[in-house]
């Protein structure tokens, strides 16, 4: 079971480069996420899809921009990528959205932007 | 003050060891989940709870709603549970994360 799939696992990128995330589920989910880790503080939530066909601004989406492909894939993408970027990335995803569904993480994506 | 706070920050502990890691929010909840992620790998579900207490083998979760409080045991610990553990509270259609509590466990 292949669950939510993430690429690529590690990046580097120089400041003002571009580049995007993948994230694609086979588990027929409606919801995605993205998040970002960073130490000290808890994941916080970029953007989601609802559905397919929706997206919505998180806590912090300033810098990124997403598109739901179709109901399997969302990515993530940095247009001009900053040092303030740099962070751990997370795709997740869910049943439906709202409360009381469980949520499948994906392994992460490691991101340097020097 | 964070929304949702763990403690402890970090924990050590030596193999066979009963371990409690604490979590309290101060929003309302619908459903709390307790995550597992260790170094340098993705993030898993352990439990998703709204009352009550819920095990699965040697892990056990325990929720309070009127006191707004959690605990996630872990009953015969084994260095293979050494992980970050994260509280996560379900608040009006999103996530609010815990910064996690760090347990390393020693043979």
């Amino acid at each position: 079971n292949a669950g939510v799939t993430q690429t690529p696992k590690f990046q580097v990128l120089k400041t003002g480069q571009s580049m995007t995330l993948q994230c694609a589920q086979d588990m027929n989910h409606n919801s995605m996420y993205w998040y970002r880790q960073d130490p000290g503080m808890g994941l916080r939530l970029i953007y989601y899809s609802a559905s397919e066909g929706t997206t919505d601004k998180g806590e912090v989406p300033n810098g990124y921009n997403v598109s739901r492909l179709n109901k399997r894939e969302f990515s993530l993408r940095l247009e001009s990528a900053a040092p303030s970027q740099t962070s751990v990335y997370f795709c997740a995803s869910s049943p439906q959205s709202g409360n009381n569904y469980g949520y499948t993480f994906g392994s992460g994506t490691r991101l340097t932007v020097v | 003050k964070n929304e949702v706070e763990q403690s402890p920050q970090n924990l050590t502990a030596q193999e066979g060891e009963f371990i409690t890691i604490n979590c309290s929010y101060s929003v309302g909840i619908s459903a709390l989940h307790w995550l597992q992620q260790h170094p340098g790998g993705g993030i898993v579900s352990l439990f998703m709870l709204s009352s009550g207490k819920k095990k699965h083998g040697r892990l056990i979760a325990t929720i309070n709603i009127q006191e707004k409080h959690s605990s996630l045991h872990i009953t015969a610990s084994h260095p293979r549970d050494s992980a970050v553990y994260i509280c996560a509270v379900d608040n009006t259609d999103k996530l609010i994360f815990g910064t996690g509590t760090r347990l390393q466990v020693f043979p």
